[in-house]
């Protein structure tokens, strides 16, 4: 157990709608890292933020934006979702980087678009 | 942008065979990660490799840095099956990771 939660584990939506996955890091991490995976894509970076404010945008699409609160916990909201956003969404969690802080991936939300 | 590159991306080897897997990033780094990923899971923290000529070891596997040769190994001894999965690489620039391609390792018995 890396000690990053994700939720939901499992999510069925349709073309179109919009929704929301939700991250808490492990205990006195700042920063939080979102990433997508999928078969044809690879692991694919889309954005981090450290305590509360972003920090490194990777490829995020437009239609989605993620957000860290006070508390740290981070939520990556999809909208307009198409059946090519159908992926593995992992959230990771560090302390902070460059002092050789490796970081940790949560178990992932996968999302099927149908 | 930092490039992190592997090779092979696809490893098929038979049980009790030695291989390394290669790890080649653009730019200065003496900070480099390996994660293994069985299918569907999540990655999962191998080794932390933070200067120039760092070995590290876990039970069939090693890994080494380069940062010279910008170059990271990850050697495999006496392969099992257990070890079939995915390896990745990551490069951290003290402002953000940047992943390989992946390994994807097939021990067949």
């Amino acid at each position: 157990d890396s000690g990053v939660t994700q939720t939901p584990k499992h999510l069925i939506t349709a073309t179109g709608q919009r929704v929301t996955l939700r991250c808490s890091p492990r205990s006195g991490d700042l920063s939080v890292y979102w990433y997508q995976q999928s078969l044809d894509q690879g692991l694919q970076f889309l954005i981090q933020y450290y305590n509360g404010e972003e920090r490194a945008k990777g490829n995020i699409l437009e239609r989605f934006s993620a957000q860290q609160f006070p508390d740290l916990h981070s939520e990556l909201n999809l909208s307009s979702l198409e059946l090519g956003d159908s992926a593995l969404y992992f959230c990771a969690s560090s302390a902070d980087l460059g002092a050789g802080n490796t970081i940790y991936f949560g178990e992932g939300s996968w999302l099927t678009v149908v | 942008e930092l490039k992190v590159e592997q090779n092979p991306l696809f490893l098929s080897m038979q049980e009790g065979k030695n291989y390394t897997i290669y790890c080649n990033y653009s730019t200065t780094s003496d900070r480099l990660y390996w994660y293994r990923q069985d299918p569907g899971k999540s990655l999962e923290s191998l080794f932390v490799l933070l200067s120039n000529g760092a070995v590290k070891q876990e039970g069939r596997l090693m890994a080494s840095l380069d940062t010279k040769a910008r170059l990271s190994t990850l050697h495999i001894t006496a392969a099992v099956h257990d070890l079939s999965a995915t390896y990745f690489c990551a490069v951290d620039n003290g402002n953000q990771f940047y992943f390989g391609t992946g390994t994807s390792l097939t021990v067949i018995p």
